[in-house]
């Protein structure tokens, strides 16, 4: 059985930082790109990040580009968000989830398996 | 304002159809990228409801169904159930300068 668990989120000041965690389970972690997604409260799905299964390709949302890395540790089967220089905008639920292949065309992207999210708040 | 425009909400009583739009333009759903459903039940993680247009994965009721045409996409859901209630988002790819993976805004299904 599929299973990813996030972690790392919490209340935190503007202009610092944060790191998310998600550990997986019951697939192949190294055959597959990881994903992050966030939802804001009260808003809608935004897609933050994909790094493909060997790390070679990380892709990019507008607003995290140059502040975000999407990281990988594929014999821990983790997968990380170095979150810098946070912005209240940046309060969300932060989800990681797996892509259908290897994550190299981001065109092809979709996400058939989710972790139940962790809340991160930017707030002084 | 996403890229992506899908109602706010729509309702529906148990037993009958809804569809659900997802709007886009020429430069994700009418350039010919895949379509993705999910569905967001609070408290829960979200799920993968459909991919690539119409197929569904193993698990999902035939009661979904999904449809592409031109810069347009629906979700359809028959034999509404209670269970149903829930938020659904479509995604896809977009090509122009802010591109890369995008939602629709998101729609609240009620079932009365």
């Amino acid at each position: 059985q599929v299973q990813l668990a996030e972690s790392g989120g919490g209340v935190v000041q503007p202009g610092r930082s944060l790191r998310l965690s998600c550990a997986v389970s019951g697939f192949t972690f190294g055959s597959y790109g990881m994903h992050w997604v966030r939802q804001a409260p009260g808003g809608g799905l935004e897609w933050v990040a994909l790094i493909s299964n060997d790390e070679t390709k990380k892709y990019y949302g507008d607003s995290v580009k140059g502040r975000f890395t999407i990281s990988r540790d594929n014999s821990k089967n983790t997968v990380f968000l170095q979150m810098n220089s946070l912005r209240p905008e940046d309060t969300a639920v932060y989800y990681c989830a797996k892509d259908r292949g290897w994550g190299i065309s981001v065109a092809a992207s979709y996400f058939n398996s989710w972790g139940q999210g962790t809340l991160v708040t930017v707030s002084s | 304002q996403s890229v992506l425009t899908q109602p706010p909400s729509v309702s529906g009583a148990p037993g009958r159809r809804v569809t659900i739009s997802c709007t886009g333009s020429s430069s994700n759903i009418g350039a010919g990228y895949d379509v993705h459903w999910y569905q967001l039940l609070p408290g829960t993680a979200p799920k993968l409801l459909i991919y690539g247009n119409n197929n569904r994965p193993l698990g999902v009721p035939d009661r979904f169904s999904g449809s592409k045409s031109g810069t347009s996409a629906s979700l359809a859901i028959t034999r509404l159930q209670a269970e149903d209630e829930a938020d659904y988002y479509c995604q896809s790819y977009d090509s122009s300068l802010s591109g890369y993976v995008i939602f629709g805004g998101g729609t609240k299904l009620t079932v009365l």
